[in-house]
Order: structure tokens, then C-alpha cells, then sequence
């Protein structure tokens, strides 16, 4: 039972656009969200998280929005530079339960 | 936030073998988990490792398969046992801690190829 989805496993956007990574949950009793980056031939490293008790979530270029409704979660990243293509992880946790983590979106950022 | 580092980096292995990685973190922390992201998967958790008890593995995962040690607070092993291509999968070391509480830091991972 994947209680994370990333539904789209590669995404290509253009330099200078905005990305905008999907993710979406099951479990209604997670109540804090994160997004990790991974380069390859290296470990994840977190980028930026929301409480459930928030809407959205802004550092820098990257802003992570909730829609609780909907169990849906999104990563915008604007502008978007080339350091930025990597593989992104949505991942989720319900109090002191472990990390649940998604299958990843590929993101390509063309020049 | 906390250094980890894993060896090896990576390897080819037979099937039927076993093999350790290692995990070494720079400063003292209580658990370690131990992670595995087969291709085109998710991370997903194997075991958690506490310094001085048994560790604790997830549904699907079983001490026979992936024994893990953890000696003392900054180190710790997982092996993987009677290895089959199925194992072939990166494996990472991780920590609580870094950006805050909720946050893991991760190691840069071990890619195990069994052939």
C-alpha cells in the first residue's frame, strides 16, 4: 500500500520557469510533510517541510503548498536554475511514526 | 546538522554472499535507520538500530537477512545476507536531526549490484 504516490516519475521544464513537483497521500494522520533532493552517487538532503496545521511553506525559490482536502502536496520551485535537476522525494510522517517516502520525480532543468 | 559516512560506496557482489556496510556518524546520536531504495522506488525503511538493544525491523524485513550492529552511539552495520538479485538496491545509513527534529540526514548511500 503506497501511502505516498508521486505520480509523475520525470518532469522537464525549461530555465527560468517554474517546476512544480506533485505528491499526494492516503493517510489522513500524517501531519508533517517534507520534500528531499537527491544528485546522484549522493544522499537525499531535505529541502523544505510544512506542518498540517499550515497551507504553505516558502524558502527561496522553493514554496511547498498543503491542500489537506485533498491529501495533495506540491513543490514550486521558480526560477528554476540548472542546479536544480536532481530527484525530488516527498515524503511523510503521522506524530513519531516513521518517515513515508514517495518513488521520486526525476526534474530536468533545460538551458 | 550530523556527517555521515558509508562504505562502501558501492559494489559488485555474487549471489549467495553476504556483505557489511558501514555507517559512521560524527557525533553521538540515540537511533540510526537503515534505509533501501531498490530502482525506481522509494526509500523505504529496513530497521532501526539503538545502541544497546536489538534493533527493530519493519514489516517485511527480517534479522536473518539484514543483521545490523550498532556497538556504540556513532557507528553502526547492516549486512545483507545470502544475497540474490533482488538485493540489488542502494542502502543508506540515516539520523534524526539536521534542519530540526522531524528532519533525517542521510549518508550518501551504498550501491549494492548482485549478480
Amino acid at each position: 500500500d503506497q501511502q505516498v504516490k508521486q505520480n509523475s516519475p520525470s518532469l522537464s521544464v525549461q530555465e527560468g520557469r517554474i517546476s512544480i513537483l506533485n505528491c499526494d497521500y492516503t493517510n489522513s494522520m500524517f501531519d508533517y510533510f517534507l520534500w528531499y533532493k537527491k544528485y546522484p552517487a549522493e544522499g537525499p538532503t531535505f529541502l523544505i517541510s510544512i506542518s498540517s496545521i499550515k497551507d504553505k511553506n516558502e524558502d527561496g525559490r522553493f514554496t511547498v503548498f498543503l491542500n489537506k482536502s485533498a491529501k495533495h502536496l506540491s513543490l514550486h520551485i521558480v526560477p528554476s536554475q540548472p542546479g536544480d535537476s536532481a530527484v525530488y522525494f516527498c515524503a511523510a510522517r503521522a506524530g513519531a511514526q516513521k518517515l513515508v517516502f514517495g518513488q521520486g520525480t526525476r526534474l530536468t532543468i533545460n538551458p | 546538522s550530523a556527517v555521515i559516512s558509508q562504505k562502501p560506496s558501492r559494489d559488485i557482489c555474487q549471489r549467495g554472499t553476504s556483505l557489511t556496510i558501514q555507517c559512521q556518524v560524527d557525533s553521538q546520536v540515540t537511533m540510526m535507520f537503515w534505509y533501501r531504495q531498490q530502482p525506481g522506488q522509494s526509500l523505504t525503511l529496513i530497521a532501526t538500530a539503538n545502541q544497546g538493544s536489538e534493533a527493530t525491523y519493519e514489516s517485511g524485513f527480517v534479522i536473518d537477512k539484514f543483521p545490523i550492529s550498532r556497538p556504540n552511539l556513532t557507528f553502526s552495520t547492516l549486512t545483507v545476507s545470502n544475497m540474490s538479485p533482488e538485493d540489488s538496491s542502494i542502502y543508506l545509513c540515516s539520523v534524526e536531526g539536521g534542519a530540526g527534529a522531524n528532519v533525517l540526514t542521510f549518508g550518501a548511500g551504498s550501491r549494492l549490484t548482485v549478480l
